[in-house]
């Protein structure tokens, strides 16, 4: 079976500063694809960043990065120079099949003025 | 309208009542899937459908009844609900059913209160 842990429920950080949130997978599929949704108060949740298994480069989107650990199995969220505009809950998913998408439970980011 | 879109955005219903929330995607995808949002759980798949035939059906109980008449629209057919169903149900979309990886286009939710 698939899991994805996501240890945080909330974290804070204060405006301008970086925080990392952190996710944790299983799988015993060798194809497979990570991402971070975010999904603000307003509901519509939005893709931050994917990253495809097979490729050692971590992904990168702006302010965004990931750092992809493999063989730890862990799939962690860098969000830069943070903005008020960055709070919501972020979502960790795994897909390697077809349909099957697996996300985590979550975690709340506060941003402080 | 742009995106996926969902109707209506706040449901309140009794145990006895029928009710439908309705999706669309104006992106031009395949597949579209339901899922159930509750506090403190991760998201749960509900159902899949890929070119309007349903893929997966993740033992959802019966008083839930999915309809995908194209590839545009999904239907969540509501009877008898539980208060335990109370929930943010939420519609996605992505290209090609059949492509691996592919990123989940979301709409705003359904927040459901069964009383």
């Amino acid at each position: 079976a698939q899991t994805v842990t996501q240890s945080q429920p909330e974290m804070s950080v204060q405006e301008a500063e970086t925080v990392t949130l952190s996710c944790t997978y299983d799988t015993s599929e060798s194809d497979y694809y990570l991402f971070w949704y975010k999904q603000p108060p307003s509901r519509q949740m939005i893709l931050v960043i994917r990253q495809e298994a097979y490729k050692q480069q971590n992904a990168t989107e702006n302010r965004f990065s990931v750092n992809f650990q493999k063989a730890a199995k862990s799939f962690s969220l860098k969000i830069s120079d943070s903005q008020l505009g960055d709070a919501a809950m972020y979502f960790c998913a795994l897909t390697s099949g077809t349909y099957k998408y697996i996300f985590g439970t979550g975690t709340r980011l506060k941003v402080l003025a | 309208e742009t995106g996926v879109t969902q109707t209506p955005r706040h449901l309140v219903m009794g145990m006895t009542n029928k009710k439908s929330l309705k999706c669309e995607q104006h992106l031009g995808h395949n597949a579209m899937y339901w899922y159930k949002q509750s506090a403190k759980k991760p998201l749960e798949l509900m159902f899949v459908y890929n070119f309007k035939e349903q893929t997966e059906n993740n033992s959802v109980p019966s008083r839930f009844s999915p309809e995908c008449p194209n590839s545009s629209h999904l239907f969540l057919h509501l009877h008898t609900l539980q208060p335990e169903d109370s929930a943010l149900y939420l519609c996605a979309s992505t290209p090609n059913g059949m492509g691996k990886g592919e990123t989940q286009y979301f709409g705003p939710g359904t927040r459901l209160l069964v009383l």
